[in-house]
């Protein structure tokens, strides 16, 4: 899998956008890139994932370049809930390889 | 309600001893795992299974045991040969290459 290079942290503001970037430079053609976050002594939540087009659900947006070297995660209304640990995961599960690899993350810490 | 289970929520393991930590789903996933936490670190791969009477080692397989007599179960033995077993342990689910569930984890502590 690639690897990634996350923020360490982040701050945002209750009921703002946060954005959360994620170089994955090394990244190959068939890698998925994925997001799970991961709330203090909880396990990983899925949150959302794309090879090539920008997604979207119910939690959150996925921004893909269109050379796939970055992604960034939008949460469009951060609230405290939100307050955890991102990771940003490339992924090609087709491959036989089945472990996802999770690297230090992002903090995001939303301020009331 | 669909997910994945975890049991118990603490264990605590004296030495010498072996114990196991329960996974359980029921949304009819073929693929399951038991990733280990350590305080600040990412996730490791101890057991994968890909389908029910057979499993492979991950990348920390030493000292651990796994079975998969049944779809829905993937119990993991924390022997005695582990040496540091206090961590955080996760089990996940999935269906053949798609996208990983996980499951509330199991903290496991040495008296």
């Amino acid at each position: 899998d690639a690897k990634t290079t996350q923020p360490t942290s982040m701050d945002c503001a209750e009921g703002r956008a946060a954005n959360l970037p994620c170089n994955h430079s090394t990244i190959s053609g068939n890698e998925y890139v994925y997001w799970y976050r991961q709330i203090h002594s909880q396990g990983p939540q899925y949150i959302i994932h794309g090879l090539k087009n920008n997604e979207t659900n119910e939690m959150a947006s996925l921004i893909i370049t269109e050379d796939r070297k970055s992604s960034t995660l939008i949460l469009p209304h951060a609230t405290l809930r939100d307050t955890a640990v991102y990771y940003c995961i490339p992924h090609d599960s087709g491959a036989g390889s089945y472990q996802l690899t999770f690297g230090k993350g992002t903090k995001l810490s939303v301020i009331p | 309600d669909g997910g994945i289970t975890q049991s118990p929520k603490y264990l605590f393991r004296k030495e010498g001893q072996n114990v196991t930590l329960s996974c359980e789903q029921n949304l009819n996933h073929d693929a399951m795992y038991w990733y280990r936490q350590d305080p600040g670190q990412g996730l490791r791969l101890i057991y994968y299974s890909q389908i029910v009477n057979d499993f492979q080692k991950g990348d920390i397989a030493e000292g651990y045991s796994v079975s998969r007599e049944k779809k829905e179960s993937f119990p993991l033995t924390v022997t005695s040969a582990q040496k540091n077993p206090t961590a955080f342990y996760l089990c996940a689910s999935s269906t053949a290459g798609g996208t990983q569930y996980f499951g509330p984890g199991t903290r496991l502590l040495v008296l």
